[in-house]
This record gives C-alpha cells, structure tokens and sequence, in this order.
C-alpha cells in the first residue's frame, strides 16, 4: 500500500462547477499538507499549505484536512478552464522530505 | 519568489553518455532534491541534500550521482545513460528544517536514444 493515494483521474468539469480533489494517506504522522498545482510541461507551483485539521481559504482555492480520516481535500469554487492542470497532494514525514500523490489531471470544459 | 532554474528544458542524448544537469536557486535554501516524474508513477526522489557537500539516497538512486559543492547549486549526474532514464526531471529547494514546502524548477525533458 502507498503512503499516499490519489485518484490519478482523469476528472473532467464544465466551467463554473466546483471540483473536489482527495488524497488519502497512511502515516498518522503526518502534520503538514500541501497541494501543488502543475500546467503541461511546467514545474509543480504550490498551491495550499495547510498544517493539522480544518480548513484553509485562499480565493477560490479551499484546503481541507481531516486528520482522524487520514483524508485531504482541495476545493475549487467556480472552476475555470485555466484551472485545468494535474494537481499533487504532498506530504511531509518530519525528515525534510515530501510524500507526493500521484496526482490528479483536472480539465475545465468552457 | 524563489526562483529554481534547471539549465535545459529539453536535452537529447545517447546510451552510454555521461549526462549532466544542473540545478540552480536563488533562494539560498538549505535543502535540494531531484526528482524524476514518469506517467502512473508520479513524482519521485533520487537524491537530495541539506547541506553544501552533503548528499543521501532517496527512494531511486541507482545509476544517478549528485555533486552540491555550492550551496545554491545541485547538479544531477548520469554516469552512463540508458534509455530507461529517458524522462522528466525536476529540482526542487527548501528552507532548512522538515515541513518545508519545496519550490519547483520547470523541469528537464531528457530523451535517452
């Protein structure tokens, strides 16, 4: 089993809906949840950093963790086709190094 | 912004050919890594370095080396490519210490013929 599972999609959306996307993990360690986003041929740019449970607004963007469920989500509100990229849920083990999802390929139909 | 920067986006070699690619940051962060992302395999760690000088192993390292001789440079070697190499390879920096996030060059395309 891996660490870290993410639904590698594809998830195809049309403009203007909302868009969950779910990691889940194994290591109750755990403490610190990043999502990145990455365009076609580009580099992951962070997106959310979140530490422990709850919830983190920035924008559209929302980043939920779920500690007790071993679960992370990422919420887009009113989605655009610019929001079509893979986005990787990360993870870190305490040790300075991430955990990456597999990543999940969103495309935003206009 | 930290700005990571690989120095080629695309780079074509042949089997047997040492390959060097070099990774800069402008950040002066402690820590760098390399990573290689294949399709249905994600992302994943061939080596990393906390310190100038200092190198350990991640989860793919055989037949890769990595040289850091300054803080802000981190240079991934390929003794003798193969073409199961042939893929993308991303540099990534962080501050010092654990839960850091890591900042993203836009990768190296390598094509090994």
């Amino acid at each position: 089993q891996k660490e870290v599972e993410q639904d590698p999609g594809p998830l195809s959306v049309p403009e203007g809906a909302i868009v969950s996307l779910n990691c889940t993990y194994s290591n109750s360690a755990f403490q610190y949840f990043m999502w990145y986003r990455q365009y076609s041929r580009k580099g992951p740019e962070l997106l959310m950093y979140t530490y422990s449970s709850g919830n983190k607004e920035d924008g559209r963007f929302t980043a939920q963790v779920d500690k007790s469920s071993k679960y992370i989500s990422l919420f887009i509100r009113d989605s655009q086709p610019s929001d079509s990229a893979t986005y990787l849920c990360a993870m870190d083990n305490q040790g300075g190094k991430l955990i990456f999802g597999q990543g999940t390929e969103l495309s935003v139909k206009p | 912004d930290v700005k990571v920067t690989q120095s080629s986006r695309y780079l074509v070699k042949r089997t047997g050919e040492k390959v060097f690619l070099e990774c800069v940051q402008d950040m002066d962060h402690e820590n760098m890594f390399w990573y290689r992302q294949d399709p249905g395999l994600g992302l994943r760690l061939i080596y990393f370095s906390y310190d100038v000088k200092m190198k350990e192993k991640g989860d793919i390292p055989e037949g890769y080396s990595v040289s850091r001789e300054k803080k802000e440079r981190f240079s991934l070697i390929l003794e003798s490519a193969s073409t199961n190499q042939t893929s993308m390879y991303l540099c990534a920096s962080s501050s010092a210490g654990g839960n850091q996030p890591q900042h993203f060059g836009d990768g190296t395309r390598l094509s090994i013929l």
